[in-house]
């Protein structure tokens, strides 16, 4: 199975709402985690990262959660915009031989309705 | 903002022919991947690669694929003998540093189609 989820495969919601996308990691060595945006055609895009010492870190309208006692990661966008419509991807990241491998979830859908 | 280049965005060939996948990391990045995305599922890793050699490839990255740095500035992946499973967007990505864990900013990939 796989190792990191997410629980919702597509999320609806209404522009200037906020929005919540959850993602479950199995690993709990993981120590670095990072939020990637795919627009269509395009290549993932860094949103945000946050590293296992901290359980919280905000950037510009994204906010990202991390509860290592129950594996869970969360991304929230506040004030969605018709243009944060794409899928989100969590990615939990392990140190294998010299390199931060990412394994990645299947993403979610977000589609902000205007 | 510095961006990683994939050339070309997309590429048709034949079965059994090769195929070789054009990149040009973030010019001061020291780490390099390359990965791959089947229509409709996970975005998969394949190899990475620093200091000019590979330093962690998957189960995925069999003989059929190798990686080059051939010059400074570009990096690629060669696909021997495709097949029609190959088939599928194929991304590469470099990152800063390792120690303490660094996003890989990816390119826009190129689509492999194998017919």
């Amino acid at each position: 199975g796989e190792s990191v989820g997410l629980h919702l495969p597509t999320l609806s919601v209404q522009e200037g709402d906020n929005s919540i996308i959850n993602c479950a990691y199995s690993n709990s060595a993981s120590d670095y985690f990072i939020w990637y945006k795919q627009e269509s055609g395009k290549g993932p895009q860094f949103i945000i990262d946050i590293r296992s010492n901290m359980d919280k870190r905000q950037g510009q309208r994204v906010t990202v959660l991390l509860n290592k006692t129950v594996k869970h990661l969360s991304l929230q966008i506040a004030a969605t915009q018709p243009g944060d419509s794409a899928v989100y991807f969590c990615a939990e990241n392990n140190r294998r031989g010299g390199s931060y491998i990412p394994t990645f979830g299947r993403g979610t859908s977000l589609i902000v309705h205007p | 903002e510095p961006e990683v280049t994939q050339t070309p965005s997309h590429q048709v060939t034949q079965m059994g022919q090769e195929v070789i996948l054009r990149c040009v990391p973030i010019s001061n990045h020291l780490y390099f991947y390359w990965y791959r995305q089947i229509l409709g599922q996970k975005v998969e890793f394949l190899v990475s690669f620093y200091n000019n050699e590979i330093s962690e490839k998957s189960e995925i990255f069999d003989d059929q694929f190798s990686v080059e740095r051939p010059d400074g500035s570009n990096f690629t992946l060669k696909i021997r003998s495709t097949k029609l499973e190959d088939s599928a967007m194929y991304f590469c990505a470099s990152s800063a540093a390792l120690q303490t864990g660094q996003p890989q900013h990816f390119g826009d990939g190129t689509r492999l189609s194998i017919l």
